[in-house]
């Protein structure tokens, strides 16, 4: 079994050129996340979706849109760059007992 | 909003000493309460979780926490430090809202570990 995977997993981007963050997972959980994280700032949630065809707000989400493809899949779409996005991009699942599982995460650089 | 405090974000202890890495949250309502680590260039993994059962987690790697509802803590101790532990530490907590449980996580700590 895979677990969380994520492509791809580094990108450079341009300011305001757009990408998308793909996340994959076979544990067959319901929930997933996407999360950043910056030096001294922890992990903070952008957006995450309870089940499918659900999504929700988290703590950072401007600047961000995600879309839930199937139970499987839960993507995060950048549409205008900027600097201030450059970050270590990590998706999660979470399991039974509420604990999360971690891809092995994508870093974005924006110049 | 429920918030988690990680005393120190940089703790440096020598090989085969105590390992004490502080985590105090912010909740009325004891929370589902989680340590994670995560190693250089990868995700974070579990560490281990607190979930109403007994106070004194034990994890992997030899790493145990013990939940104080008086003091609201959460800490994370292991005995004896090994050069392999150095990594980073994040606590977390996780509470329901609306329905759903949303997970709240630490700055982190940094770990360590001299020879």
């Amino acid at each position: 079994n895979a677990g969380v995977t994520q492509t791809p997993k580094f990108q450079v981007l341009k300011t305001g050129q757009s990408m998308t963050l793909q996340c994959a997972q076979d544990m067959n959980h319901n929930s997933m996340y996407w999360y950043r994280q910056d030096p001294g700032m922890g992990l903070r949630l952008i957006y995450y979706s309870a089940s499918e065809g659900t999504t929700d707000k988290g703590e950072v989400p401007n600047g961000y849109n995600v879309s839930r493809l199937n139970k499987r899949e839960f993507s995060l779409r950048l549409e205008s760059a900027a600097p201030s996005q450059t970050s270590v991009y990590f998706c999660a699942t979470e399991g039974a007992r509420y604990e999360q599982y971690f891809g092995p995460g994508t870093r974005l650089t924006v110049t | 909003a429920q918030s988690v405090t990680q005393l120190g974000s940089h703790v440096s202890v020598s090989e085969g000493a105590l390992v004490l890495l502080r985590c105090n949250y912010s909740s009325s309502v004891p929370p589902y309460l989680f340590w994670y680590v995560q190693y250089p260039n990868q995700g974070l993994q579990l560490l281990l979780k607190y979930t109403s059962a007994a106070t004194l987690v034990k994890g992997i790697n030899g790493f145990e926490a013990e939940f104080k509802k008086s003091e609201t803590s959460f800490h994370l101790t292991k005995p004896s430090a090994h050069m392999s532990d150095a990594a980073e530490y994040f606590c977390a907590v996780s509470k329901a809202s609306g329905g759903s449980y949303i997970p709240t996580f630490g700055r982190g700590t940094s770990l360590i570990v001299h020879p």
